[in-house]
């Protein structure tokens, strides 16, 4: 069946430092989603990419969709102690209407 | 504020019971989800439904089946609960047009 692989599954960086995760999927997408988990928490939404090639931002936080809606990444510019979490992506495909998340990418933040 | 709500924050069962865990969401949404979250694993489907008695599997359906008698509520039902199926439960409930996700908190299920 379809999958959505994610890395790196954990990430320590200094406080400042950047930080990205990527995902990949095993079919085309219809769209793509993020959400961020705090520890303890539920997912939440973060954005949702629907084109080929679309890039948004959010403050510190820039998304990308591939040309061919197969993978994505999120970047996150010097990182601060509040982005602490598991990201995850999550690719939807309209044919079967399923939303499959990838694994997920725990980020640390190192004071 | 909208809202999915999950009955119990923490579930403790015996082995062999039948455990309920029960969703509601308030938003009108036509597709539900419950997910079963383990480390290092991540969130993955267990079932869905995008109408009223209507149900899919996800991918791992066994030894779980799901109700939907009514479009806000979505039900988890574990027929005879296994020491495996210990984890973390999360429903979620999306809009027609899949434009976001809401989770509710979740339910931290463990068989002894």
């Amino acid at each position: 069946g379809q999958q959505v692989m994610q890395i790196p599954q954990y990430q320590h960086v200094q406080e400042g430092e950047d930080f990205t995760t990527y995902c990949n999927s095993s079919t085309t997408l219809s769209n793509i989603q993020w959400y961020k988990q705090r520890p303890g928490g539920h997912p939440v939404f973060l954005i949702q990419l629907v084109k080929s090639g679309e890039v948004k931002k959010q403050k510190r936080l820039t998304f990308q969709f591939g040309e061919a809606k197969k993978n994505s990444s999120l970047h996150i510019t010097a990182t601060q102690t509040t982005d602490v979490g598991t990201y995850f992506c999550a690719g939807i495909n309209h044919k079967d209407d399923k939303i499959i998340f990838g694994k997920g990418t725990r980020l640390h933040i190192l004071p | 504020d909208v809202k999915v709500t999950q009955s119990s924050r923490y579930l403790v069962k015996r082995t062999g019971e039948k455990v309920f865990l029960e969703c509601v969401q308030d938003m009108d949404h036509e597709n539900m989800f419950w997910y079963r979250q383990d480390p290092g694993l991540g969130l993955r489907l267990i079932y869905f439904s995008y109408d009223v008695k209507m149900k899919e599997k996800g991918d791992i359906p066994e030894g779980y089946s799901v109700s939907r008698e009514k479009k806000e509520r979505f039900s988890l039902i574990l027929e005879s609960a296994s020491t495996n199926q210990t984890s973390m439960y999360l429903c979620a409930s999306i809009g027609g047009s899949y434009e976001k996700l809401f989770f509710g908190s979740g339910t931290q299920l463990s068989v002894l």
